[in-house]
């Protein structure tokens, strides 16, 4: 099992730009979550996915929009990118307790 | 609304030495509570948790912690630091909302191992 997947890992984008980040699990969860990691701030819920066909918005949610598209995808967009949303993004999905993905290192200048 | 923290930003200890990581946390109901790693670049790795029952639980690489309910507390602790423990900690509690269960983490405590 590869667990939870993340592409791309790196990513360099210019103010204004979009992109889409992508993420998949292959462990059966109905669950699934993106989540963005800032020095000295832990781990902030952006948006999660209960079961397919549902999406909420986290603690951060401004500026960024969620796509469940099926069981084993969710995938996060940036439609206009700022400066601020420079980070680490993190996908996780989960039955009883949260798996991680790898990661994917943002940078928006 | 339901919080966790985590005291220490930074703790340094020697390699052999036994190490104690504190969280605190606030929430109405009986918790779900966590612990992960983070390695340098790497995402997070459950390390254990604390569901019900025995308040001691074990977890992988030799971690254990200790639920106290009166303390509100959930410290990790492991007798003996090797190097490869050098990382990031991360405690979390976790809430149940629309079916889903949710999870607050505290900032973070870095550990750094002296040989």
């Amino acid at each position: 099992n590869a667990g939870v997947t993340q592409t791309p890992k790196f990513q360099v984008l210019k103010t204004g730009q979009s992109m889409t980040l992508q993420c998949a699990q292959d462990m059966n969860h109905n669950s699934m979550y993106w989540y963005r990691q800032d020095p000295g701030m832990g781990l902030r819920l952006i948006y999660y996915s209960a079961s397919e066909g549902t999406t909420d918005k986290g603690e951060v949610p401004n500026g960024y929009n969620v796509s469940r598209l099926n069981k084993r995808e969710f995938s996060l967009r940036l439609e206009s990118a700022a400066p601020s949303q420079t980070s680490v993004y993190f996908c996780a999905s989960s039955r009883y307790e949260q798996y991680f993905g790898p990661g994917t290192r943002l940078t928006v200048t | 609304a339901q919080s966790v923290t985590q005291p220490d930003i930074h703790i340094t200890v020697s390699e052999g030495a036994s190490l104690e990581l504190r969280c605190n946390y606030s929430y109405g109901a009986t918790p779900y509570l966590f612990w992960y790693v983070q390695s340098p670049g790497q995402g997070l790795q459950l390390l254990l948790k604390y569901f019900s029952g025995d308040t001691l639980v074990q977890g992988i690489k030799g971690f254990e912690a200790e639920f106290k309910r009166s303390q509100s507390s959930f410290n990790l602790r492991k007798p003996s630091v090797h190097w490869s423990d050098a990382a990031e900690y991360f405690c979390a509690v976790a809430t149940t909302q629309g079916g889903s269960e949710k999870l607050v983490f505290g900032k973070g405590t870095k550990l750094t191992v002296n040989p």
